[in-house]
């Protein structure tokens, strides 16, 4: 089945030390998105690409950067994580959206990353 | 992108309908209407979408009255599998435009036996 998986589902750092989280998709999407989700609360947009055209939301943090090296595989680092950014990752992917379709995106399963 | 507002919780018994209702006054007439299901430590599935009437599928139906400032997403017979959060969302995927895709508060569904 084509899917998006994400690795590891559950990531422990250290104060400070930097993570990288990735994400892979079989589903031949263009545009993938990461997603921070803290407990209780709604995803938050961190950034998306469109192909390889990179777009950050104004207000994510400049710690945390994203590359996508080809079609499937994406990812999101952490430069220096604080307790702050404790929460669960989410990736998602979605067609370039040119029909005007609606916000049908395909979520992975998350990681859920603790900082200590 | 248009403002969402749902209830932020409901409860309901196991094989009741239930119905969630979203309040999107400013949808302009490009949106469409889209809604998530998401379980604890899971990410959000899509559930259905909808322009306006009514659409339905295997899992739910997508009330949209004629003005399109509401619409109410209708689960069948629940079951307590059908515990979840529920989001709306409102808008259309066109990276020509500088929209956000923002996630409201959703719905906290409960269903108990």
């Amino acid at each position: 089945d084509a899917m998006v998986i994400q690795n590891p589902r559950y990531q422990v750092t250290q104060f400070g030390k930097p993570v990288t989280l990735s994400c892979s998709q079989t589903l031949n999407h263009n545009v993938m998105y990461w997603y921070q989700q803290k407990s209780s609360q709604a995803p938050k947009l961190l950034f998306h690409y469109y192909d390889k055209d990179f777009n950050n939301e104004a207000d994510t943090p400049d710690n945390f950067q994203s590359r996508r090296p080809n079609t499937s595989f994406c990812f999101l680092d952490i430069r220096s994580p604080g307790l702050g950014d404790a929460a669960m990752y989410l990736c998602a992917t979605s067609s370039d959206g040119t029909l005007e379709e609606g916000y049908e995106q395909y979520f992975g399963p998350g990681t859920r990353l603790t900082v200590t | 992108l248009a403002k969402t507002t749902q209830p932020i919780s409901m409860d309901s018994y196991e094989g009741q309908e239930v119905n969630i209702t979203c309040s999107h006054n400013n949808i302009a007439t490009n949106d469409y209407i889209t809604w998530y299901q998401q379980f604890p430590s899971q990410g959000p599935r899509f559930i259905i979408q909808g322009y306006k009437t009514k659409v339905t599928n295997e899992v739910a139906s997508l009330f949209i009255p004629a003005d399109r400032k509401s619409s109410t997403l209708s689960l069948p017979r629940v079951s307590l599998s059908d515990t979840a959060v529920y989001y709306c969302l409102v808008g259309v995927l066109n990276f020509n435009r500088d929209d956000k895709i923002i996630f409201g508060k959703g719905t906290r569904l409960h269903i108990l036996p």
